[in-house]
């Protein structure tokens, strides 16, 4: 699977916009853009995940770069209940089963 | 649905002790995955099952790890014997499988272990 980088940690303050960048320059045409985010004590669950279009749900909006070689996970309006490490992760679809965590981004909102 | 269950969700053992984890996937899902988690490693995948047949357990550490599927919806992580560094949150996950949406895993709340 090829590599991502995201920030260490961000700051979001409570109901502000929060753009969480996700870096893959050596993507390859098959691979999905994956999203989870991991809330203290729990295991990580599933945010959102896309191809080449931009993408939402209830959760959040997924927009990616035209040459998608970046992602932006974007929460629109932060609450206390989203301060999570977020891991951005690339799979090709139908190759194997298992998703690479790397370290993620961890987000703290301050009310 | 209840979700991925998982137990215990707390495990204090000695050092050379038998420890088993379980885990019960979400209905219909036809993988399962164990991971574990520490702080130093981040989130790991040790092995994947499909139908109830092991897929990949080439992250399993060593040979005091094992684990089994005898049923769909049912499956143990053993360590024998254990030690300190085993020590971690061990999480056990499902998926549908089919179609990149089947992709999406859902994760248990993990059993924390510590090795005395």
């Amino acid at each position: 699977d090829a590599k991502t980088t995201q920030p260490n940690s961000m700051e979001s303050n409570e109901e502000e916009p929060v753009h969480l960048p996700c870096n893959h320059s050596t993507i390859s045409g098959t691979d999905y853009i994956h999203w989870y985010r991991q809330l203290p004590s729990q295991g990580p669950e599933y945010v959102i995940h896309g191809l080449t279009s931009n993408v939402n749900n209830r959760m959040a909006s997924l927009a990616i770069a035209e040459d998608r070689k970046s992602s932006t996970l974007i929460l629109h309006r932060a609450t206390l209940r989203d301060a999570a490490v977020y891991y951005c992760i690339l799979r090709e679809y139908n190759y194997g089963q298992n998703f690479v965590f790397g370290p993620g981004t961890r987000l703290s909102v301050l009310p | 649905d209840a979700g991925v269950i998982q137990s215990p969700r707390h495990e204090v053992t000695e050092m050379g002790q038998e420890v088993t984890l379980r885990c019960k996937p979400i209905s219909g899902h036809d993988y399962l995955f164990w991971y574990r988690q520490t702080m130093m490693r981040g989130l790991e995948l040790l092995i994947y099952f499909n139908n109830n047949v092991p897929i990949d357990d080439s992250g399993m550490p060593e040979d005091r790890f094992s684990a089994k599927m005898p049923n769909a919806s049912f499956s143990t992580l053993k360590i024998q014997p254990s030690e300190p560094r085993d020590s971690a949150v061990y999480f056990c996950a499902s998926s549908r499988g089919m179609g990149v949406n089947g992709e999406t895993q859902y994760f248990g709340p993990g059993t924390r272990l510590l090795v005395l």
